[in-house]
């Protein structure tokens, strides 16, 4: 079955400086990559996705990008703010939603 | 538009009590999930339900029975609670495409 990586487990930037997460998968079936961002006592919420026929994808600070020959993705958050703080998931799965699998987490601190 | 709804959200339960965790989407989706969230681990798939009236095991279901009610709703049962059944578990829906929307979570102590 599907496997994901995500590193690193913790990660803490001042505000203002970007942050890097990266996530490896191992199934070669799987297409659709989303990250998903945890606040706490909240449930988890869609910020980005890309599929396998993009290999890269922004939406304003946040981007995305897939390397489909090494089997990784990675998120990518410009201009940190202290919102930005929570923990960040990746998954991967096929493009119906079957083996939906998540990574472990990473807990972004963004310090003022 | 309430999105995904889950009830309780917070449960204490004592080993061996039974329970049922409701979930219900008002986003007219087809699939619906139940996770349980443990620190370090991600969320993982307890059971999943493609449409109406099917239902599947994910990863970790041992322990746990789901019903899919009607279209809207997916509930979560616990038969007989251990302390390893403690977490926080989640709930959530997509349509045809893979994108999941999630509820507020309930959580679940065993002692």
């Amino acid at each position: 079955g599907e496997n994901v990586e995500q590193h690193p487990s913790t990660l803490s930037v001042q505000e203002g400086d970007s942050a890097v997460i990266k996530c490896t998968y191992s199934d070669s079936a799987s297409n659709y990559f989303p990250w998903y961002k945890q606040e706490l006592g909240k449930g988890p919420q869609l910020i980005i996705d890309i599929r396998s026929n993009v290999g890269e994808k922004k939406d304003q600070r946040i981007a995305v990008t897939l390397n489909k020959t090494a089997k990784h993705f990675s998120l990518h958050i410009t201009e940190t703010q202290p919102e930005d703080s929570a923990v960040y998931f990746c998954a991967a799965s096929d493009n119906y939603g079957q083996n939906f699998v998540f990574g472990p987490g990473t807990r972004l601190s963004v310090l003022p | 538009n309430a999105g995904v709804t889950q009830t309780p959200k917070f449960q204490v339960l004592k080993t061996g009590q039974s329970m049922t965790l409701q979930c219900a989407q008002d986003m007219n989706h087809n699939s619906m999930y139940w996770y349980r969230q443990d620190p370090g681990m991600g969320l993982r798939l307890i059971y999943y339900s493609a449409s109406e009236g099917t239902t599947d095991k994910g990863e970790v279901p041992n322990g746990y029975n789901v019903s899919r009610l009607n279209k809207r709703e997916f509930s979560l049962r616990l038969e007989s609670a251990a302390p390893s059944q403690t977490s926080v578990y989640f709930c959530a829906s997509s349509e045809f495409s893979p994108e999941q929307y999630f509820g507020p979570g309930t959580r679940l102590t065993v002692t």
